[in-house]
């Protein structure tokens, strides 16, 4: 059974980098698309965007000049990084591992999630 | 405000059946695959049904999904305590290019 385990910084000041790793443990990282998506206290779910395990991106529009997705395959790892975060990027961050084939897709493994905090 | 639209809240009686709906348009529930997602507070989401109908082994006949046109639909039969849980419909936009989700629905066993 693949587990994802999100890990980083609790809390990021305004206006720095919000940096995550999402560790990936008992299952391959091929073939698979790796997403991150967020949720601020009370409130929905928000795509950030997924990695696919070669290496390409697709972003969330709205965040994409902030956003970076990286892969490390070699490391079972997936990393995140928001740049120049406000209160608004407060949120509890998820990795989620993606199946996906033609018409089709769904996240079918989460990591637990990791609440940031931007605070001065 | 969310793409996809869905009601703030559900209840029901145990037994009952509740349904939640998901509203969207033609550029994504209206010509890709919605899934829908439970979530417990406090926890990571959970997949309950993908491409719009298809339940994953383990997610009990209960829980059933259906799309027309531009609306999906999440139905929980049979409601349990343990149902309580906020539910997520997702799908793929092509305007925005991206995967968006509805603003979630609690669901309330009373």
């Amino acid at each position: 059974q693949v587990q994802l385990q999100e890990s980083g910084p609790g809390l990021v000041k305004p206006s720095e980098t919000l940096s995550l790793t999402c560790t990936v443990s008992g299952g391959s990282m091929s073939s698979y698309y790796w997403n991150w998506i967020r949720q601020s206290p009370g409130k929905g779910l928000e795509w950030l965007g997924y990695i696919y395990y070669r290496g390409s991106t697709k972003l969330n529009p709205s965040l994409k000049s902030r956003v970076t997705i990286s892969i490390d395959t070699s490391r079972t790892q997936v990393s995140l990084k928001l740049t120049s975060v406000t209160a608004a990027d407060t949120a509890v961050y998820f990795c989620a591992r993606e199946v996906a084939s033609p018409g089709s897709w769904y996240f079918d493994s989460w990591g637990q999630g990791t609440l940031v905090t931007v605070s001065s | 405000q969310s793409v996809l639209t869905q009601p703030p809240s559900a209840s029901g009686t145990p037994g009952q059946r509740v349904t939640i709906s998901c509203s969207g348009s033609s550029s994504n529930i209206g010509s890709n695959t919605v899934n829908w997602y439970q979530q417990v507070p406090g926890t990571a989401p959970k997949l309950l049904i993908y491409s719009s109908n298809q339940r994953p082994s383990g997610v009990p006949d209960r829980f059933s999904g259906s799309k027309s046109g531009t609306s999906a639909s999440l139905a929980i039969s049979g409601l349990q305590s343990e149902d309580e849980a906020d539910y997520y419909c997702a799908s793929w936009d092509d305007s925005l290019n991206g995967r968006i989700f509805g603003g979630g629905t609690k669901v309330t066993v009373l």
